[in-house]
């Protein structure tokens, strides 16, 4: 299975400023995905990372929100602009990999985000 | 996509199977099973699926009854590093963008020496 790298791990942010999340990967995927985890929920799905064109966002995310780069396929970035204490949350990179004849996801550690 | 319903938390003894039920009374036919856990402030972490058989792993095995409207988890002989939250999804494996999974609110396993 694939190995996901996330940086930064955590990081403590001020309001109203950005931060750029990077996950790198040790092999070739084709379907990369941006899911957050808010304090005590579950996983919410934000976006599906497109190599060479714009992510495609899911309900209640949007692209001057979440900007989303993905310009081979090994590696994606997620950023989080103008960032207000409701973005506190875990920023989660999967990609999807062939298994058993279906597609199953890889997840990263993680990025913890607090925003004071 | 198929819904699920799972028991909100569930407690089982260390070196007991462990057992977690889900519901998925409207899955179709070309729809799989899966099966994810996530231990505390990790990234989640892919244990089995299936599709209409049983199937057995190192880590688990599932057991989708005949009609497929319902699944079982079962890890064999849980341990205190076992205890999780337990997320069962079903989704349909094809073409492309109907392949990213959504999560609901799993089960949380508390495993107790």
């Amino acid at each position: 299975s694939a190995v996901i790298s996330q940086k930064p791990s955590r990081d403590i942010c001020q309001r109203g400023t950005s931060l750029t999340i990077q996950c790198q990967v040790d092999s070739q995927v084709t379907m990369m995905f941006w899911y957050r985890q808010q304090p005590g929920q579950s996983l919410t799905l934000i976006a599906t990372a497109n190599q060479g064109s714009e992510a495609t966002y899911e309900s209640g995310f949007v692209i001057d929100k979440f900007p989303i780069s993905r310009p081979n396929l090994t590696f994606s970035t997620l950023t989080v602009s103008n960032m207000s204490p409701e973005d506190s949350s875990i920023y989660l990179c999967s990609v999807a990999v062939v298994s058993s004849g279906a597609n199953v996801l890889t997840f990263g550690a993680g990025s913890r985000l607090t925003v004071l | 996509d198929a819904k699920t319903t799972q028991p909100t938390s569930m407690d089982c003894a260390e070196g007991r199977a462990a057992n977690l039920p889900c519901n998925h009374s409207t899955i179709s036919g070309n729809e799989y099973v899966y099966w994810y856990r996530q231990i505390h402030s990790q990234g989640p972490q892919y244990i089995i699926h299936g599709l209409k058989n049983n199937e057995t792993n190192e880590m688990a095995s599932l057991i989708i009854t005949e009609d497929r409207k319902s699944s079982t988890l079962i890890l064999p002989h849980a341990t205190l590093r076992d205890t999780a939250v337990y997320y069962c999804i079903v989704r349909f494996w094809g073409i492309q963008g109907a392949q990213k999974l959504v999560f609901g609110q799993g089960t949380r396993l508390t495993i107790n020496p």
